[in-house]
């Protein structure tokens, strides 16, 4: 399996700041790499695909880079409502597996 | 826009098979555009992929459950569904189901069920 490493794995931040989230994989995965925000409570919702992709509707303080082995999911400005759990994950490969989260937490 | 509703017993046993189903709205199972996902999540825990399903019928699943999980599709219905058999507490989890779009190079989890909690428990 292709394993996913996210960091930090929780981090605090202030409304306003701009934020940056890692993602690690084991191998290269091209661009395989999506983004997942979750909600306590809530099922998890797409953020980006393809590596840089914004899905239709998500703000645009949202985006993706990298290739290969290593990404980061950047939020520009920090809203109340994007205090969360973001996930990363792989779909290069059998099984599609997921980075094990990172808490965005208010400071 | 898609829309997904799982459905199944919130409590089983210990050794006993878990049968959940997921009914798609707002599109046909069959039209082509999204293949299907099972996704669990333990509570206070990470994600975990299950496995998938092509309305061709042709399934993916994770190697560490691969010998206990059977995902299906009746496309008569608008339905696909999971079924885990030899159950154990380890199993109990929030369960997901999932449309699945590719593009760009990437196939990612587009739409998602509400999650239905399994409680693996005597």
């Amino acid at each position: 399996d292709i394993q996913m490493t996210q960091s930090p794995s929780s981090l605090s931040a202030s409304v306003g700041d701009r934020v940056t989230i890692t993602c690690r994989a084991s191998q290269s995965i091209s661009s395989y790499l999506n983004w997942y925000q979750q909600k306590p409570g809530k099922a998890p919702n797409l953020l980006i695909y393809a590596a840089s992709s914004l899905q239709s509707g998500v703000p645009s303080r949202f985006s993706g880079s990298g290739s290969g082995t290593e990404f980061i999911l950047t939020i520009s400005s920090l809203q109340p409502e994007d205090f969360a759990t973001y996930y990363c994950q792989q779909s290069y490969n059998i099984p599609h597996t997921f980075g094990q989260g990172t808490k965005l937490e208010i400071k | 826009q898609v829309q997904l509703q799982e459905s199944g017993p919130g409590l089983v046993k210990p050794s006993q098979t878990l049968s959940l189903t997921c009914t798609v709205s707002g599109g046909s199972i069959s039209s082509g555009n999204y293949y299907w996902s099972w996704i669990r999540q333990p509570a206070g825990k990470g994600l975990e992929w299950i496995g998938r399903i092509y309305t061709s019928g042709s399934t993916n699943y994770n190697p560490s459950l691969k010998s206990r999980v059977t995902i299906s599709v009746d496309t008569s219905k608008n339905q696909f569904s999971l079924n885990l058999n030899s159950l154990t507490a380890a199993d109990t989890a929030v369960y997901y189901c999932a449309a699945v779009g590719c593009g760009g190079g990437s196939c990612y989890l587009a739409y998602w069920g509400q999650g239905t909690l399994v409680t693996v428990s005597s």
